[in-house]
């Protein structure tokens, strides 16, 4: 089955710096890739995904890059901010099917110093 | 507003002391799981139901069960509690399924003494 690996576990940045965290997937078949952010005291929410038919997707200051060949992905955050310090979690799938399912990473907790 | 919702918030018990933890979501999806967070462990699945009537095991099922009478609601009952069930617990509901985009509930904090 799917195993996704993440990294840094841990990762301290100083506000305005940028903040890169890596996820390896082991299965070949997966297409889809979400990250989510979990808040102290929240669930975690999706905040960017991308879908095997893209290498690179932005939102602000978010960005998701994927290398299928290589089977990783990496989120990206540019001028991070303290509100950004929270957990993170990546995720693949093989989306839609019958026997998909969402495989999380580990999670890396993030701190961006003022 | 479209959420999902999880009560209790918090809850502190004993071995063995059958307890209940509801979950409820208001955005007509068909899938719901429940899974458990565990510092080191990430997010493991407990179980699942693809719909009303059908539920299967995740990962981690040992000492627990669920049930799916109603569309909208998915509890997760622990019928004897046990100290290593102490942990996070997040219901999550997703309108394509267990490989799509999952929508998390706020969490359960759970201590069994």
């Amino acid at each position: 089955g799917e195993n996704v690996e993440q990294h840094p576990s841990t990762l301290s940045v100083q506000e305005g710096d940028s903040a890169v965290i890596k996820c390896t997937y082991s299965d070949s078949a997966s297409n889809y890739f979400p990250w989510y952010k979990q808040e102290l005291g929240k669930g975690p929410q999706l905040i960017i995904d991308i879908r095997s038919n893209v290498g690179e997707k932005k939102d602000q200051r978010i960005a998701v890059t994927l290398n299928k060949t290589a089977k990783h992905f990496s989120l990206h955050i540019t001028e991070t901010q303290p509100e950004d310090s929270a957990v993170y979690f990546c995720a693949a799938s093989i989306s839609r099917g019958s026997q998909g399912n969402l495989i999380f990473g580990k999670g890396t907790k993030l701190s961006v110093k003022p | 507003e479209a959420q999902v919702t999880q009560n209790p918030r918090y809850l502190i018990t004993v071995t063995g002391k059958k307890l209940t933890v509801t979950c409820s979501q208001n955005m007509n999806h068909e899938y719901m799981s429940w899974y458990r967070q565990d510092p080191g462990l990430g997010l493991r699945q407990i179980y699942y139901s693809m719909n009303v009537e059908v539920t299967d095991k995740g990962d981690v099922p040992e000492g627990y069960k669920v049930s799916r009478k109603e569309k909208r609601n998915f509890p997760l009952i622990l019928e004897s509690p046990s100290p290593n069930q102490t942990s996070l617990y997040f219901c999550a509901s997703s309108f394509f399924g267990r490989s799509e985009t999952q929508y998390f509930g706020p969490g359960t904090r759970l201590l069994v003494l």
